[in-house]
């Protein structure tokens, strides 16, 4: 399995609708869980950390499975400004470096 | 204002050239890294630095070298044995705080061979 894995998409969905995306990591001894979030040509931002019990910030939900490796985030009432690449993030077996996904393209049209 | 930046954003060299890529952070983390993402790639990791003067390699470090001679420095540079160096690369500096760690990063530099 590759440290970190995601689907690539793009997913293509209209303004309003609600999508998920899924990521699963290698690393049973990761600690340390993220969503970033990188527009077109710019450096990664930091959408959220995601927590053993799962966690919500207004329309952004994120959640960890720790049995499964799996992890997941939610947007709900998808807006034209949510067009971006999502990477999910994985501590390293270390705990040194992160390690990111090949992220996930979502667009959003009206 | 704390960030990390990076210079220059464009870049341009000719093919055989070694060049070097600036990262500069005055937010105080002790640890720096390096990425490179190329077109519909996620980031591959350089180099990393846990603290100065100390470096590691990461992922795909051959044709590449780094210093950390101050904890707000970690110059990149691309040389000449880099077989394929046109690529975005990302500066990154790690925030670790009662075991929470968050990851910035420079706006990058887009490198090209010509």
């Amino acid at each position: 399995r590759k440290e970190v894995e995601q689907d690539p998409g793009p997913f293509n969905v209209p303004e309003g609708a609600t999508v998920a995306f899924n990521c699963t990591y290698s690393n049973s001894a990761s600690q340390s869980f993220f969503w970033y979030r990188q527009d077109c040509r710019k450096e990664p931002k930091l959408l959220m950390s995601v927590y053993s019990s799962g966690n919500e910030d207004g329309r952004f939900t994120a959640q960890l499975n720790r049995a499964s490796q799996y992890i997941s985030l939610l947007i709900r009432d998808s807006k034209l400004s949510d067009s971006a690449t999502y990477l999910c993030v994985v501590n390293n077996q270390a705990g040194t470096a992160l390690i990111f996904g090949k992220g996930t393209t979502l667009s959003v049209s009206s | 204002d704390g960030g990390i930046t990076q210079s220059p954003k464009y870049l341009f060299r000719k093919e055989g050239q070694n060049v070097t890529l600036s990262c500069e952070q005055n937010l105080n983390h002790d640890a720096m890294y390096w990425y490179r993402q190329d077109p519909g790639q996620g980031l591959r990791l350089i180099y990393y630095s846990q603290i100065v003067n100390d470096f590691q390699k990461g992922d795909i470090a051959e044709g590449y070298s780094v210093s950390r001679e101050k904890k707000e420095s970690f110059p990149l540079t691309v040389t000449s044995a880099q077989k394929n160096p046109t690529a975005f690369y990302l500066c990154a500096s790690l925030l670790t705080s009662g075991g929470y760690n968050e990851q910035f990063f420079g706006p990058g530099t887009r490198l090209t061979v010509l």
